[in-house]
């Protein structure tokens, strides 16, 4: 079955270190990977995504992925993490082919905490 | 331009009641999905609908239905509302295409703030 694994509920990160989410997931083919993030009582703001070519993908608000095939996953990081971080974050992963393509696969969701 | 907005914002309904939920996509974007996001986990796919055609449906009873008008908005319908339906739901729109030779796009779902359903 395809699916999407975060296997951090939680993650708690003091400003100005990095943070690394982690997200790993089983599908089939060579998927796209994105990653949204949920404020409370929001809805999901895109963040970044993965469709091909540089394994390192850039996005929004100083957030960057890294995508490495042989361990299907697909990490979120950050440099220098800010308070304003806080907030839920989810890994999502869309199949190719066309009977497929039409959905995207959510994790569970990491709750990510930077304490000043 | 305006974002993807959502209707009503919060609803409370009973068991067995039914429910319509109203989506406009971004403008230019003609493909709409829905999302069920339970409290505490991620959203779980609904309908896709494009060009006011069902794309792809998940794994959710006949209980829901969906629609697309030609102006690219969206409605979700549920019936006999169960105490599990109550969630977040999501709407989402993309600049996504199908190709006659089942080529896909690899555009961006873009959400809306959703609309928060509690069944009592």
């Amino acid at each position: 079955a395809q699916s999407v694994a975060q296997p951090e509920d939680q993650v708690n990160v003091a400003e100005g270190n990095p943070l690394t989410v982690k997200c790993t997931y089983s599908v089939s083919g060579n998927p796209y990977l994105f990653w949204y993030v949920q404020y409370p009582n929001r809805g999901l703001q895109f963040l970044l995504k993965y469709i091909t070519g540089d394994n390192l993908v850039k996005g929004s608000y100083g957030f960057e992925a890294e995508f490495n095939k042989s361990q299907t996953s697909f990490h979120l990081k950050k440099p220098s993490a800010l308070v304003s971080d806080s907030a839920l974050y989810f890994c999502a992963v869309r199949p190719t082919g066309y009977s497929s393509a039409s959905k995207i696969i959510f994790g569970s969701g990491t709750r990510l905490s930077i304490r000043p | 331009d305006a974002g993807v907005t959502q209707s009503p914002t919060h609803l409370i309904k009973t068991r067995g009641q039914h429910v319509t939920l109203r989506c406009s996509p971004i403008s230019g974007h003609k493909s709409v999905s829905w999302y069920q996001q339970v409290l505490g986990q991620g959203p779980q796919f609904i309908f896709q609908y494009y060009e006011k055609e069902e794309r792809g449906r998940g794994n959710f009873p006949d209980r829901f239905s969906a629609r697309q008008f030609p102006n690219y908005s969206s409605e979700l319908n549920v019936n006999a509302l169960l105490l599990g339906d109550s969630a977040l739901y999501l709407c989402a729109s993309s600049y996504y295409r199908w190709g006659t030779s089942g080529s896909v796009g690899t555009d961006t779902q873009y959400f809306g703030p959703g609309t928060r359903l509690t069944v009592l």
